[in-house]
């Protein structure tokens, strides 16, 4: 059974960057697939942030790009979500998620809150 | 990028069907046969309901099903459950950029 777990900071201050990572087990990255991120403010509807290919390619919203990187380990079967200059317009729910394509999720981490907050 | 367009809601008695639509462009859900459809249950995480618009993942119900025509994508629910009260979003893929799109969502309420 494929589990994502999300890890990282929970309270971040405006301007600094969002760090989080997504720890895989029961599959390995490097098979395939896309690994991507989704965020939902609280209160609001899902927003697709972007995916990397199980081979490096990246995908980002065009919305977030200039301030998103998301970068693979496949050496511990994770994966990570830069999100630079951060303000309060950034608190959400953050999850990770596995894709057999783009648009469609087969499997969600249960989500981490992210508060950017001073 | 603009986000699917869905109604902010839908309603419906035990037993009954409820369809609830996704509204996109050629672009994503017009152009392409990848849309996907989530329940939402509150504090948790999206649920996988409906992929490639119309199949369905092992272990959901036959109640759920998809369908497309033109730029509209549907999710429809029959026989109603109190469980099937949740929020439900669609999403697409949207090829030209190589992006994905979620919907606004639409909150369920089983009357």
């Amino acid at each position: 059974q494929v589990q994502l777990q999300e890890s990282g900071p929970g309270l971040v201050k405006p301007s600094e960057t969002l760090s989080l990572t997504c720890a895989v087990s029961g599959y390995s990255i490097s098979s395939g697939y896309y690994w991507g991120w989704i965020r939902q403010p609280p209160g609001k509807g899902l927003e697709w942030i972007g995916s990397i290919y199980h081979s490096g390619s990246t995908y980002y919203n065009p919305s977030l790009k200039s301030r998103v990187t998301i970068s693979v380990d496949t050496s511990k079967n994770q994966f990570s979500l830069k999100l630079s200059s951060v303000t309060a317009a950034d608190t959400a729910v953050y999850y990770c998620a596995r894709h057999p394509q783009l648009g469609t999720i087969d499997y969600w981490g249960q989500g981490t809150l992210v508060t950017v907050s001073s | 990028q603009s986000a699917l367009t869905q109604p902010p809601s839908a309603s419906g008695s035990p037993g009954q069907s409820v369809t609830i639509s996704c509204t996109g462009t050629s672009s994503d859900v017009g152009g392409y046969n990848y849309v996907s459809w989530y329940q939402q249950h509150p504090g948790k995480a999206p649920k996988l309901m409906i992929y490639e618009v119309s199949k369905r993942p092992s272990g959901v119900p036959d109640r759920f099903s998809g369908s497309k025509s033109g730029n509209t994508a549907s999710l429809t629910v029959s026989g109603l459950q109190a469980e099937d009260e949740a929020d439900y979003y669609c999403s697409s893929y949207a090829g030209s950029n190589n992006h994905a799109v979620f919907g606004g969502g639409t909150q369920l309420t089983v009357l």
